[in-house]
């Protein structure tokens, strides 16, 4: 079974630009949560899309926007890229049933120039 | 005061000791709890996961749970170099797929 899948692994954008990362959950997994780290901060939830719908969000501006596809399929997108936004973002995936673990896909490292 | 407490560390085991992680948590409304392991450059990976007071035990690993002090532990019996990494502590309230997660421990397993 096919783990997390996240892309692209390394960005590098400027400031004022937007990005768009993606995340394609494990077989079978309708829930999908984002999460920031930064050596600061540390692990940090944005939101959790389920059934295409937002059903949780942390405390992030408004910059800082996902979606869900009928795959479950999720992306999420940062406007208006700060120096601050500079971060490993992280995707995990779970069934929402049973111990409704989390399982974390490998990451995208933005670099904010 | 920060939801989830950790020591940053480092913290440095020998070879075959037993390694012991604190977390504390500030939400009453937690009621799951987990541990994952966290390599340097890589994304965590679930260690353990406990969901009722008591110790849980997994190969070499044991979580601890007590949720009246608000505390969650684990042990890493007979550390080896290659558990050598950052272990974060993540609790997660009742409703929702929230995980809120402490700053994590890093350590140090020495050959």
């Amino acid at each position: 079974k096919a783990g997390v899948t996240q892309t692209p692994r390394y960005l590098i954008k400027t400031r004022g630009q937007q990005v768009t990362l993606s995340c394609s959950p494990i077989s079978g997994h309708r829930s999908v949560s984002w999460y920031q780290q930064t050596p600061g901060q540390g692990l940090q939830f944005l939101f959790e899309y389920f059934s295409e719908t937002q059903r949780n969000k942390g405390n992030f501006p408004g910059r800082f926007s996902g979606r869900q596809f009928s795959n479950s399929r999720s992306e999420m997108n940062v406007s208006t890229l700060e120096l601050g936004d500079s971060a490993l973002y992280l995707c995990a995936s779970s069934s929402a049933g049973g111990e409704n673990i989390q399982y974390f896909g490998a990451g995208t490292r933005l670099s904010v120039l | 005061q920060k939801e989830v407490e950790q020591n940053s560390g480092p913290l440095s085991v020998p070879e075959g000791a037993i390694a012991s992680l604190n977390c504390t948590y500030s939400d009453r409304g937690s009621q799951s709890f987990f541990w994952y392991r966290q390599y340097s450059g890589k994304s965590p990976e679930l260690i353990m996961s406990i969901y009722s007071n008591g110790d849980k035990e997994d190969g070499r690993f044991t979580a601890q749970l007590n949720k009246a002090s608000q505390y969650v532990s684990l042990l890493i019996r007979d550390s080896q170099p290659s558990d050598s990494a950052t272990y974060l502590c993540a609790v997660r309230r009742a409703a929702g797929n929230k995980l809120t997660f402490g700053g994590g421990t890093r350590v140090l397993v020495k050959p």
